[in-house]
């Protein structure tokens, strides 16, 4: 499968705890984006790497939130000390250009 | 201020019919507007997408009329089927890098 792949696909944690997604891209995707997704709603931009620099940030990202793309492979999105309203899907796309690929995301549940 | 306006909210068609799926922005530096058809617990899947220099688009089933002057872009779906039932996403792409603006989502019901 050549698809963009999220690891874990469910993940269910107590509030203050931290977490953390993986995303692999397509290969020779060098654009990543992290979207986060509620129910009801389109998908909110988090952030956008192109290779492994970090170019935007949404500023509705608490401090809690970090994301990294080493090498500009696969990238990971942590949140720390979560609170009860992060629970979403967290979905993560490549592209080439133009073109954005969505992974299956992550859904998060904070209890 | 939410960047890209999608209705309706929601969406009921017999099968054959004509879906039609409308989204209006306000920023004209947005140069890439794509439609996304997503399934419950699956990622948004990419359908057709036209850039502003083109007034309509079709691929197979499915049309996307831009209109410039009124920054409007509409989605159409003919001979709609029960598999289309899905939500749909319009969006909007602008800024330095590539940010993308996504519509609140129409959910469609394709009745047999």
């Amino acid at each position: 499968d050549t698809g963009v792949s999220q690891d874990p696909r469910h993940k269910i944690t107590k509030r203050g705890q931290n977490v953390t997604f993986r995303c692999d891209p397509i290969s020779e995707h060098n654009r990543l984006y992290w979207y986060r997704q509620t129910l009801g709603q389109g998908p909110e931009f988090l952030t956008y790497f192109q290779n492994e620099a970090q170019l935007e940030k949404s500023r509705l990202l608490s401090d809690r939130f970090s994301a990294e793309r080493p090498k500009g492979s696969f990238s990971t999105l942590e949140i720390q000390r979560t609170e009860q309203g992060d629970s979403a899907m967290y979905l993560c796309a490549s592209s080439p250009q133009d073109t954005q690929y969505f992974g299956p995301g992550t859904r998060l549940t904070v209890l | 201020q939410q960047q890209v306006k999608q209705s309706p909210q929601s969406l009921i068609v017999q099968k054959g019919g004509i879906s039609i799926i409308n989204c209006a922005y306000e920023n004209t530096a947005f140069d890439y507007f794509p439609w996304y058809q997503q399934f419950p617990g699956k990622g948004p899947a990419l359908l057709i997408a036209i850039r502003p220099d083109v007034s309509e688009k079709k691929e197979g089933r499915f049309t996307i009329s831009f209109n410039k002057s009124a920054k409007q872009f509409s989605l159409h779906i003919m001979d709609s089927q029960p598999g289309d039932s899905a939500t749909y996403f319009c969006a909007a792409r602008g800024g330095n890098f590539n940010k993308f603006y996504f519509g609140s989502g129409t959910k469609l019901n394709v009745k047999p």
